[in-house]
């Protein structure tokens, strides 16, 4: 059973560029959230995807944007990059009933480098 | 983005010591979670926590939710060098919106054989 898979592994940009960055759930899974977790922090969420749609959203600005498909896999778009988005971006699936219990299964991330 | 206060940023212990970390919040959390991240890998999930003044154990690990739903501490009985790496509480409220996590900013735990 694989968990949650993201792609690529490591990304360099540079300013102004646009990235996407992927991520499958794990099997059984329908829901995907976002984070952001810049070095030496811990993650900070930036949104969350149900049923193809944007249920919930964190402090972040609109050039970060994201999709989910029919197969619940999501992509994470973020554009005119700016130096501060270097981090490791992390994606975690759960199920989306939204019980007190419902457990986040994270990915082992993708590392954005911004120059 | 608001942030849980977690203590201490972190810890240089001797193998077989025990080790006491908290986390508290100016709020108000429905859940607390405990998490360890591994460098290069995702954070992973070791303890959950559902109800206030529940203590809950997972082998040497044990961690509680705070009466007042604004503290969590996790502590690790006998660590050994494979404890070695970044320990995060994570808070979440429960809502209809979405369960979203707010994270600590870690304690790094690092032991020497």
């Amino acid at each position: 059973d694989a968990g949650v898979t993201q792609s690529p592994t490591h990304l360099i940009k540079t300013r102004g560029q646009q990235v996407t960055l992927r991520c499958s759930p794990k099997s059984g899974h329908d829901t995907v959230s976002w984070y952001q977790q810049a070095l030496g922090q811990g993650p900070q969420f930036i949104f969350q995807y149900y049923e193809e749609e944007e249920r919930q959203r964190g402090n972040f600005p609109d050039r970060f944007s994201g999709h989910q498909f029919p197969n619940y896999s999501s992509e994470l778009n973020v554009n005119a990059l700016l130096l501060g988005d270097s981090a490791l971006y992390l994606c975690a699936s759960s199920t989306g009933g939204g019980g007190a219990r419902e457990t986040q299964y994270f990915g082992p991330g993708t590392r954005l480098l911004v120059l | 983005g608001q942030q849980l206060n977690q203590s201490p940023q972190s810890m240089f212990i001797q193998e077989g010591e025990d080790v006491s970390m908290n986390c508290t919040s100016s709020s108000i959390f429905n859940t607390w979670l405990w998490y360890k991240q591994d460098p290069g890998e995702g954070p992973v999930l070791l303890i959950a926590l559902y109800k206030a003044g529940e203590l809950t154990s997972n082998g040497r690990l044990t961690a509680q939710f705070g009466i007042t739903r604004k503290d969590s501490f996790l502590n690790i009985s006998a660590s050994i060098p494979s404890d070695v790496g970044i320990y995060f509480c994570a808070g979440r409220r429960n809502n209809n919106a979405g369960n979203m996590l707010t994270f600590g900013g870690g304690t790094r735990l690092m032991v020497k054989p």
